[in-house]
């Protein structure tokens, strides 16, 4: 059963029109997380919520930004897209506070942006 | 430096082989190391998983962790075409915080 799951699963959009994505866990982890994975590249972080608090990364640009209305769901939105911003988006979970950590993963939205 | 350093390869191996894979990093702080597996256009899934150094082994993988040297292998034994894939290592100081990805090694077992 998918635990972390990502809708949709493919997504495009057009240059500068507002895009959300959306991400939902059954695992009841406090911790999530968006990456940005372009090709043959490491997944690149985004920002994270740990539990309702949001950390930005500092080379995250503003275009980028997040919702978390509750602990199950946390969304990205990308206010104007751009041709650079096509890639697969992930989302994943941990659990915090735990002597041990790893993150789980949803399958990914792959974003093209025409 | 980057934080966490991989050779993406591709590697390209006979079934049965026996698969090294590896990574490298300079953070010191750093106690949780993860091998992901990533197929073509589909999100991570997590392989194995240890925390602080010394071996862990699961099936045909196997993960050691050398903080001494800041260095991390998974060992593929009797490599099979489905272990074809890219595979992440990543790391992290502490619970809740991020994950550092290496930039994955592309792996192909061929028949």
């Amino acid at each position: 059963d998918a635990m972390v799951i990502q809708n949709p699963r493919y997504q495009v959009t057009q240059f500068g029109k507002p895009v959300t994505l959306s991400c939902s866990q059954t695992l009841n982890h406090n911790v999530m997380y968006w990456y940005q994975q372009k090709s043959s590249q490491a997944p690149k972080l985004l920002f994270h919520y740990y539990d309702k608090d949001f950390n930005n990364e500092a080379d995250t640009p503003d275009n980028f930004q997040s919702r978390r209305p509750n602990t199950s769901f946390c969304f990205l939105d990308i206010r104007s897209p751009g041709l650079g911003d096509a890639a697969m988006y992930l989302c994943a979970t941990s659990r915090a506070g735990f002597w041990l950590d790893e993150a789980f993963f949803g399958q990914g939205t792959r974003l093209t942006v025409v | 430096q980057k934080e966490v350093e991989q050779d993406p390869g591709p590697l390209s191996v006979p079934e049965g082989a026996i698969v090294s894979l590896n990574c490298t990093y300079s953070n010191s702080a750093f106690q949780y190391f993860m091998w992901y597996r990533q197929y073509s256009r589909k999100g991570p899934e997590l392989l194995m998983y240890t925390y602080s150094s010394g071996n862990k082994e699961d099936g045909r993988f196997t993960a050691q962790v050398d903080k001494s040297s800041k260095y991390i292998s998974l060992f593929i034994r009797d490599s099979q075409p489905s272990d074809s894939a890219t595979y992440l290592c990543a790391m992290s100081r502490n619970t809740g915080n991020q994950f550092y990805f290496g930039t994955g090694t592309s792996l192909t077992v061929i028949p």
